[in-house]
């Protein structure tokens, strides 16, 4: 069974600094397209990014290129979500996503989601 | 970058009755790059369309999904309790991809 199981959440500061996880499971970790996907409070979803843990091509969405930083370590099935300083507008529940169906950006699996709260 | 607007915002039917719901793009959507998913209050969401027609895993077939270039549909041809949520849809053809802003199907 595919999984994606996300670390918990995070209450931060602005300025602060955060990197969150997602663990991959069930399938060939370095086969496919991780990423994230952004749900801000009450709103749609946004693609950010993608990562191909095989050789870590990444791939941003215009929006979040320079924002975040999109990293996996294969050598323990984990996909990570960075920030180097936090703004109040980055609270949101951030989805760990795994492609299907052979497009990378085509989510046929979500983990649980991470809530951040990033609040002075 | 391609807009998907989704109409209606929200849609108020009651259980047994059937749901039609809109996603239009700014632009032709690349080889009918177009999914939709579902997401429940508290929940991730789930794939349920890709290619525009084809249902994912496990999706029952009172979901359909229809389309081609700038119009598509989700329908759901009898409305069960646990299909009251949020749809999206999603154009995962070209730079930047994008959601639409939901459809809400709530009970009436």
């Amino acid at each position: 069974e595919v999984q994606l199981v996300q670390s918990g959440a995070e209450v931060k500061k602005p300025g602060e600094s955060l990197k969150i996880s997602c663990r991959g499971s069930g399938y060939g970790f370095t086969s496919y397209w991780i990423g994230w996907v952004r749900q801000m409070p009450g709103k749609g979803l946004e693609c950010m990014g993608i990562i191909y843990p095989g050789d870590s091509d990444t791939r941003y969405s215009p929006s979040f290129q320079g924002q975040v930083t999109i990293s996996a370590d294969k050598s323990i099935n984990t996909a990570y979500l960075q920030w180097s300083s936090l703004k109040a507008s980055d609270t949101a529940t951030y989805y760990c996503v795994r492609h299907s169906y052979n497009s990378g950006w085509l989510f046929g699996y979500w983990g649980q989601g991470t809530l951040v709260t990033v609040s002075s | 970058e391609i807009v998907l607007t989704q109409s209606p915002g929200t849609l108020s039917l009651s259980p047994g009755e059937r749901a039609t719901l809109s996603c239009r793009a700014s632009q032709t959507v690349s080889s009918n790059y177009l999914a939709w998913y579902q997401q429940k209050p508290g929940q991730a969401p789930r794939l349920l369309f890709y290619g525009a027609s084809s249902r994912a895993t496990g999706v029952p077939d009172r979901f359909s999904g229809s389309g081609s270039g700038t119009d598509f549909t989700l329908t759901i041809s009898r409305l069960e309790p646990e299909d009251f949520a949020v749809y999206y849809c999603q154009q995962y053809g070209s730079s930047p991809r994008t959601f639409g802003g939901g459809t809400k199907v709530e009970i009436k």
